[in-house]
């Protein structure tokens, strides 16, 4: 199992570009969620999914997309980047069996807006 | 809404003292807290779990917590700190009848030799 996969590590744009970070894991769980890490604010979490189609923002979702066409896979999709948006961005999944059950975080990817 | 609290940007021991990061939440209901620890550019790891039963939940390299109702809290401990300890400290709830987990802002955990 390679669990939580971020692609790519790191990222430079330029203002108004735009990106999809991808994340996908195999363990077959129906929840994943995305938030962004920016010091002194821990992480806010800016989408989640409860399952294939199924999507709903989060405390900090303005200037993200989201989808979920497959159970494994659920991208961050940033239309027009801004500097504001320059973060480490971690997915998590967890099984949907249980709402307590811990979530698995990728390892990040950290972007740079100038 | 649930939110969470950390006070401390920075908590500092020394190895073999002991050790506490301080968590308090605000939440409508029944609280589910947890403790994650994350060290350097990587995610974040499940250290514990508050669900229900028991006030004092024991996880992960030996850390514990301490559930407090009437004060709102559930503040991470070890007994004897380790340097390898070092590192940042999230807590986080989740409000009963929400599917979202909520995070503290974090405390970095210094652990002197």
């Amino acid at each position: 199992n390679a669990g939580v996969t971020q692609t790519p590590k790191f990222q430079v744009l330029k203002t108004g570009q735009s990106m999809t970070l991808q994340c996908a894991q195999d363990m077959n769980h129906e929840y994943m969620s995305w938030y962004r890490q920016d010091p002194g604010m821990g992480l806010r979490l800016i989408h989640y999914s409860v399952g294939a189609g199924i999507t709903d923002q989060g405390e900090v979702p303005n200037g993200y997309n989201v989808s979920r066409s497959t159970t494994e896979d659920f991208p961050l999709r940033l239309l027009s980047a801004a500097p504001s948006q320059t973060s480490v961005y971690f997915c998590a999944s967890r099984g949907e069996s249980s709402y307590n059950s811990p979530l698995h975080f990728g390892n990040g990817t950290r972007l740079t807006v100038t | 809404a649930q939110s969470v609290a950390q006070p401390e940007d920075q908590v500092n021991v020394a190895e073999g003292n002991p050790l506490t990061v301080k968590c308090t939440y605000s939440v409508s209901g029944n609280p589910y807290l947890f403790w994650y620890v994350q060290y350097p550019n990587r995610g974040l790891q499940f250290l514990l779990k508050y669900i229900t039963g028991d006030n004092l939940v024991k996880g992960s390299y030996g850390f514990e917590a301490e559930f407090n109702k009437s004060q709102t809290s559930f503040h991470l401990k070890k007994p004897s700190a380790l340097v390898s300890d070092s590192a940042l400290y999230f807590c986080a709830v989740r409000e009963e009848g929400s599917y979202k987990l909520i995070f503290g802002s974090g405390t970095r955990l210094l652990v002197r030799p």
